[in-house]
């Protein structure tokens, strides 16, 4: 069956230091892949987008990788900060449309100051 | 330009109640989906309307249903509630379907249906 898998517990880290959080699928062959963040009770809000034929995607502090061989996207923040403390949905889609946007449980982040 | 409003933010239902909830999306924009978001799951698609139809649902039972509007806006229903209904629901729209110049999909503040 179709999967997405995302570390679900809490990362902890540093301020300052480079959050990384995983977004591993099984059985998709997705167009594109999207982060989300998400705040306590709030919807998620869009952050980036990588499409199947993109191996690198950055948006000032933040970046995003997409294997498709290892089925995995990475998801980093550079100079991390208390602010961006949240939780962090990956999000992907098949179909070329919205149809099928299926999300990951999430990563919370959580950046010590 | 205003956002993804949903209404109402809060509802406190019992079981075997029905609950409708309320969308409009970003002006322009034609697509609307719902989401359901029960604590600590993710985000489970629901229904997809696109130009007043129903272009897509997800595994969800017959008793969630809704509707779009002529001027886009929807409404989720949900009948015969059950304890498990309780979540946050989620509204987001976005273009006709098919990718926008960035393909992201704008999310409403939710609306918390608790059931007891």
């Amino acid at each position: 069956s179709q999967k997405i898998e995302q570390n679900s517990e809490a990362l902890n880290i540093q301020e300052g230091k480079t959050a990384t959080l995983t977004c591993n699928y099984t059985n998709y062959s997705p167009a594109y892949l999207q982060w989300y963040r998400q705040d306590p009770g709030r919807g998620p809000v869009f952050l980036l987008l990588i499409r199947e034929n993109e191996k690198e995607k950055r948006k000032e502090r933040l970046k995003v990788t997409f294997d498709t061989t290892l089925k995995q996207s990475l998801f980093h923040i550079t100079a991390s900060q208390p602010a961006d403390s949240a939780t962090y949905l990956c999000a992907l889609d098949e179909s070329g449309g919205y149809q099928k946007v299926t999300f990951g449980i999430g990563t919370k982040l959580q950046v010590i100051p | 330009e205003a956002g993804v409003t949903q209404s109402p933010t809060h509802l406190i239902k019992t079981r075997g109640q029905q609950a409708t909830l309320r969308c409009s999306p970003i002006s322009g924009h034609t697509s609307v989906y719902w989401y359901q978001q029960a604590l600590g799951l993710g985000l489970q698609f629901l229904l997809w309307y696109d130009e007043g139809e129903e272009r897509n649902r997800g595994n969800f039972p017959p008793r969630f249903s809704g509707r779009q509007f002529p001027n886009y806006s929807s409404e989720l229903n949900v009948n015969a509630l059950e304890l498990e209904d309780s979540a946050l629901y989620l509204c987001a729209s976005s273009y006709a379907g098919g990718l926008s110049i960035t393909g992201e999909l704008f999310f409403g503040e939710g609306s918390r249906l608790t059931v007891l």
